[in-house]
């Protein structure tokens, strides 16, 4: 069964204009994380936000938000005031528990495309 | 700090051959995981070493194995390549899960390797 589902293949927004990113997870356990990637077409998986499963304030970094809703085991990242530089593939991840391999499991990704 | 550094960057080989790639990780994490990244695909992943074991193993088989080294350091090996080990590599590094530890990966830019 799929564990992240992210339902938005490509997403087109102008600059300045904010953003939402899809992401929904599956998972039995309790103890859990959720973790907002971007990736530029240089490859590399730049870490943006991360929410805990019993955190209770939705997380904030600068213009990410994640907004969180435990209940409808969504996690959608929103991205305020958009730029140029935030074109890039976007993945949703999920850790369940916390014993064994640091183990993540990603969505098939959204690609973000920001039009000037 | 130095961050997760990942050789070579691109590879061309043929159906049957083998490779090698190398992923230092960054300076004062002691966990190295690999993730297999096909064309237009969410991460996937392979295995993960701690101090010089593994500790974890996604579905992947036999034929991909690897190391770590005391330097924490650490090597992916693919044996048999197939057309469909065509894909992006990624290493990624993190200090042990502790109380202050989300779980997030630091990942470098990957190794690119085109199976023909």
């Amino acid at each position: 069964a799929q564990k992240i589902t992210q339902t938005q293949p490509g997403m087109f927004v102008q600059e300045k204009e904010a953003v939402t990113l899809d992401c929904t997870y599956d998972t039995s356990d309790q103890s859990y994380g959720l973790f907002w990637y971007k990736q530029p077409s240089s490859g590399e998986m730049i870490f943006l936000i991360y929410q805990g499963s019993y955190d209770e304030q939705n997380a904030t970094e600068g213009r990410y938000s994640l907004n969180f809703q435990k209940a409808r085991k969504s996690a959608n990242l929103v991205i305020s005031a958009s730029q140029l530089g935030d074109s890039a593939m976007y993945f949703c991840a999920m850790r369940e528990g916390w014993g064994g391999a640091q183990k993540l499991v990603f969505g098939q990704g959204t690609r973000l495309t920001i039009n000037p | 700090e130095t961050g997760v550094t990942q050789s070579p960057t691109h590879l061309i080989k043929t159906r049957g051959q083998q490779v090698t790639l190398r992923c230092s990780s960054q300076s004062g994490h002691n966990t190295v995981s690999w993730y297999q990244q096909a064309l237009g695909q969410g991460p996937q992943f392979i295995f993960q070493y701690y101090r010089e074991e593994e500790n974890g193993r996604g579905n992947f088989p036999p034929r991909f194995s690897g190391l770590q080294f005391p330097n924490y350091s650490s090597e992916l090996n693919v044996n048999a390549l197939e057309l469909d080990d065509s894909a992006l590599y990624l290493c990624a590094s993190s200090p042990s899960l502790g109380p202050a530890n989300t779980g997030e990966l630091f990942f470098g830019e990957g190794s690119r390797l085109t199976v023909l």
